[in-house]
């Protein structure tokens, strides 16, 4: 168990619906990140929350809304998403930031994310 | 074009087997590099990391190799078991950056 949870596992949902993806950190951790990984392709860094301020959003389009209320817990808001956006979804958290490397990153399970 | 390159993209060997993934990379300069593994349905999970002074590390029955001059990176796996099928994704830390430049992963599968 690495220390970070994601739920739900599996989500399934429509284009004109609104979900939210949690993720929860039991690490004592300062910073929290959302990746996107699509088949095939590389992880891409969504969000970066260091003491709960948000970092970097790599141009991530508006319709995925993160939120940070604590270090220990991160959404990911969704609303109009589209079948591009079926993905697995993964949260992760660090020390601090991994700026120039150094901290160790732990994943959570991720969220299977199916748009129809 | 993707700064960190993995090959192959897919592998099958027989359990007991060896074999060698590799990732080259045109991050520089850099922090570190880093090996994951992802099996179906979980995150990536941590198995090496080296700074760019270092030529190899292992953990088990895993070892990594970095040339920084090649800028190459490999991962061999020893003996392998039907629990090292799983995608060993390639990392690169940029240096004071926070970026990290993913490779798309090599999807190994152990036959017995």
């Amino acid at each position: 168990e690495t220390g970070v949870t994601q739920t739900p596992r599996h989500l399934v949902m429509g284009m004109t619906n609104k979900k939210s993806l949690k993720c929860e950190q039991h690490l004592g951790h300062n910073a929290m990140y959302w990746y996107k990984q699509s088949a095939k392709k590389p992880l891409e860094l969504m969000f970066v929350y260091s003491l709960e301020e948000r970092v970097e959003n790599n141009s991530v389009p508006s319709r995925f809304s993160p939120e940070c209320p604590n270090s220990s817990h991160l959404f990911l808001h969704l609303h109009t998403l589209q079948p591009e956006d079926s993905a697995l979804y993964l949260c992760a958290s660090s020390q601090d930031m991994v700026r120039g490397g150094g901290y160790e990153q732990y994943f959570g399970p991720g969220t299977r994310l199916t748009v129809t | 074009k993707n700064q960190v390159e993995q090959s192959p993209q897919s592998l099958i060997i027989l359990e007991g087997k060896n074999c060698t993934l590799q990732c080259n990379y045109t991050v520089s300069p850099f922090s570190n590099l880093r090996w994951y593994k992802q099996d179906t349905g979980r995150g990536p999970v941590s198995l090496t990391i080296m700074t760019f002074s270092e030529n190899t590390k292992s953990n088990g029955r895993y070892t990594a190799t970095l040339d920084a001059d090649t800028k190459q990176s490999s991962l061999h796996i020893t003996a392998s078991q039907l629990s090292d099928s799983a995608s060993y994704i390639c990392v690169v830390i940029p240096y004071n950056n926070n970026d990290m430049r993913f490779g798309a992963g090599t999807r190994l599968t152990v036959k017995p």
